[in-house]
Formats: C-alpha cells, sequence, structure tokens
C-alpha cells in the first residue's frame, strides 16, 4: 500500500482480556518495527523484524507480549491478560531494511485498558 | 545503552521566527533520523541524515558524527510546524532499532 495501516485506531478493552493490533506494512519493506509511546513519553521500542524472523525483540515488557510477522508482510502485536499499563499508542514502522533507509511509521493504535 | 538527549524541551516561537533543536548522542551511529511528531500524533519522517547537511524547504539538517550531535534548524516558522520533534539513532554495528531521544516540544503561535 502507500502507507503503513494499523488497524483499530482506537482499542478500549477490559482488564485481563486480549487484543491483537495489526500492522500493514509498505509493500517491500523487508524491516518492520513496533514501538509503544505512553501519554506524553517518547517511543519505546518493542520488537524488529526481517522478513518473518525477529532478530530484536529485547523491548518487548513481558512475557504477555508476542508479535508474529508472516508473509514478510502483516504483523500482528498480541499483549495477553492486559493491565491498565498497557494503556499506550502502539506505532508501527516500515523500511527498506539494513542501514541506510528511513522509517515510515503508521498511525497508530490507541489502547484503552479499563 | 545509547544515550539520545534533545534540547530544549519545550520552545514557543512567534510565526515567521528561526529556531535551531539540538540531538546529543553518546554513541556511535551509522543512522541518524528526525521526525516531527503533529498535535494529531502522526509521525513524519524530516531526514534521515547520519552525517552531512541536507535541506528541505524551510527546513535543514546537520549532523556532525565525529562530535555526536545533530542539528534541525526551522526558519520562517509557521503554526503548522507545531509539535514535538524527535531525534532517533541506531548504534553502529547494529541494524536493528532506532532509538529516540525524549523530544522538543515547539509552539508556533500567531
Amino acid at each position: 500500500g502507500a502507507g503503513v495501516s494499523q488497524s483499530p485506531s482506537n482499542k478500549v478493552t477490559e482488564k485481563g482480556k486480549d487484543v491483537e493490533l495489526r500492522c500493514d506494512p509498505i509493500s517491500g519493506h523487508t524491516a518492520l518495527y513496533w514501538y509503544r509511546q505512553s501519554l506524553g513519553q517518547g517511543l519505546e521500542f518493542l520488537i524488529y523484524f526481517q522478513g518473518n524472523s525477529a532478530p530484536d525483540k529485547s523491548g518487548l515488557p513481558s512475557d504477555r507480549f508476542s508479535a508474529e510477522r508472516t508473509g514478510g508482510s502483516v504483523s500482528t502485536l498480541t499483549i495477553q491478560r492486559t493491565q491498565q499499563e498497557d494503556s499506550a499508542v502502539y506505532l508501527c514502522a516500515s523500511s527498506l531494511g539494513g542501514t541506510g533507509f528511513g522509517y515510515t511509521f503508521g498511525s497508530g493504535t490507541r489502547l484503552t485498558v479499563v | 545503552g545509547i544515550q539520545v538527549e534533545q534540547s530544549p524541551p519545550d520552545l514557543i516561537l512567534q510565526e515567521g521566527a528561526n529556531s535551531t533543536l539540538r540531538c546529543n548522542f553518546s554513541d556511535s551511529v551509522n543512522n541518524l533520523q528526525w521526525f516531527h511528531q503533529n498535535p494529531w500524533g502522526q509521525l513524519i519522517n524530516l531526514f534521515y541524515i547520519p552525517s552531512g547537511t541536507k535541506q528541505n524547504g524551510r527546513l535543514s539538517a546537520t549532523t556532525v558524527a565525529t562530535e555526536r550531535y545533530s542539528l534541525l534548524y526551522i526558519s520562517s516558522s509557521q503554526t503548522t510546524d507545531s509539535g514535538v520533534y524527535f531525534c532517533a539513532v541506531e548504534l553502529t554495528g547494529t541494524a536493528s532499532k532506532l532509538t529516540f531521544g525524549t523530544g522538543t516540544r515547539l509552539q508556533v503561535t500567531l
């Protein structure tokens, strides 16, 4: 597609429920990144995919968080047993991969855990 | 890990004024990008600039990699320039992720 598409744009969930966030990168972009931005804060790295592999998942805050990417394209970030501290905007970015290319970010998913 | 510091943290400008935003980083990098996050939260990539100088309209950026800093210049500011400006770097020898600074919040008033 023309840009990075994320869905849903907003999600309100009850504490303890599982949620799935989706990211559809720019066609041909081999690298995909998930970041999290809490209210008024900077961006916190979660996980990086190169193709379908995740060479760096060092930013996932707990084992309740997982992510996968299939077909070198769409990625899903899953949060199990959501907690109130998971409330944030989850941002996805893609790039052509390797060094030398800028990131393009999606509009994000605003997650609110009540 | 690498430290990325931005200054000033907050800036208020009158429309038409010029400004310089600074990004200092603690280690050697092979990727540096500047982003603008508009008031609706969308992050826009402004520059990919691991070294040298680039210009795009009223914006320009300079990175002095040997001295570990980058500058973003905004000339003739407009209200649409308001938002948060982030610098982000990738450590040399890695090809994984950008580490973001804490940002400079800019407000341009009439």
